[in-house]
């Protein structure tokens, strides 16, 4: 069935280093992709999209990959603050119904100061 | 502007009671969802809107109901409260079909 998962569940990182977080999704018929930000006892924030006709797309400290052929998703946060610190979510739409996002488990970030 | 404002916070419920959790939304966004997070878990969708008056069944729908009388209001309707609905509930709007996802603060239920 259709997934999104995320490879590792807690990412713990420096204050001042990258952050990588990584998606794999199974649904290859999927055209757009989100990522979210959740921090504790609030509702997912989103940070920032890619559609399936790119593979890099770039926001303020953020950046976004996907690689269609092993359909990975990953996102990269440049110089990671302690205010990144939050669990992070994945998410895919399919082709059809484009409005029923599917939601990876999400990865939690700690960012030691 | 709010965006999406979600009522109560919190509640605990008793086995059989019913109650409504509210959500608005001053978007004018026409696709509205309610979603429910499990601890450590992502969210599932329970119901979806595409418009006033037309609304679906998502992944987990049941024990729940919804309707959608306005654009701005989606009320999510849980009869008989289990044990198992104990959750946090999100509302969550979107202006079109593939764009970002706008979420209210969420409402934590307690069944006991």
């Amino acid at each position: 069935g259709e997934s999104v998962g995320l490879h590792l569940p807690t990412l713990s990182v420096q204050e001042g280093d990258n952050s990588i977080i990584n998606c794999a999704y199974s649904n290859s018929a999927s055209d757009y992709f989100i990522w979210y930000k959740q921090e504790s006892g609030k509702g997912p924030q989103f940070i920032i999209d890619i559609r399936s006709n790119m593979d890099k797309r770039q926001g303020q400290r953020v950046t976004v990959l996907l690689n269609k052929t092993v359909k990975h998703l990953s996102l990269q946060i440049a110089a990671t603050q302690p205010g990144d610190s939050a669990v992070y979510f994945c998410a895919e739409n399919p082709q059809t119904g484009g409005f029923k996002t599917i939601f990876g488990a999400g990865t939690r970030l700690f960012v030691k100061a | 502007n709010a965006g999406v404002t979600q009522t109560p916070k919190f509640r605990i419920l008793k086995i059989g009671q019913s109650m409504t959790l509210q959500c608005t939304q001053d978007m004018n966004h026409n696709y509205m969802y309610w979603y429910r997070q499990d601890p450590g878990m992502g969210l599932k969708l329970i119901y979806y809107s595409v418009g006033a008056g037309i609304t679906d069944k998502g992944e987990v729908p049941n024990g729940y109901n919804v309707s959608r009388s306005t654009t701005e209001d989606f009320p999510l309707r849980l009869e008989l409260a289990a044990p198992s609905q104990t959750s946090v509930y999100f509302c969550a709007s979107t202006q079109q079909e593939n764009t970002e996802a706008f979420f209210g603060q969420g409402t934590r239920l307690t069944v006991v």
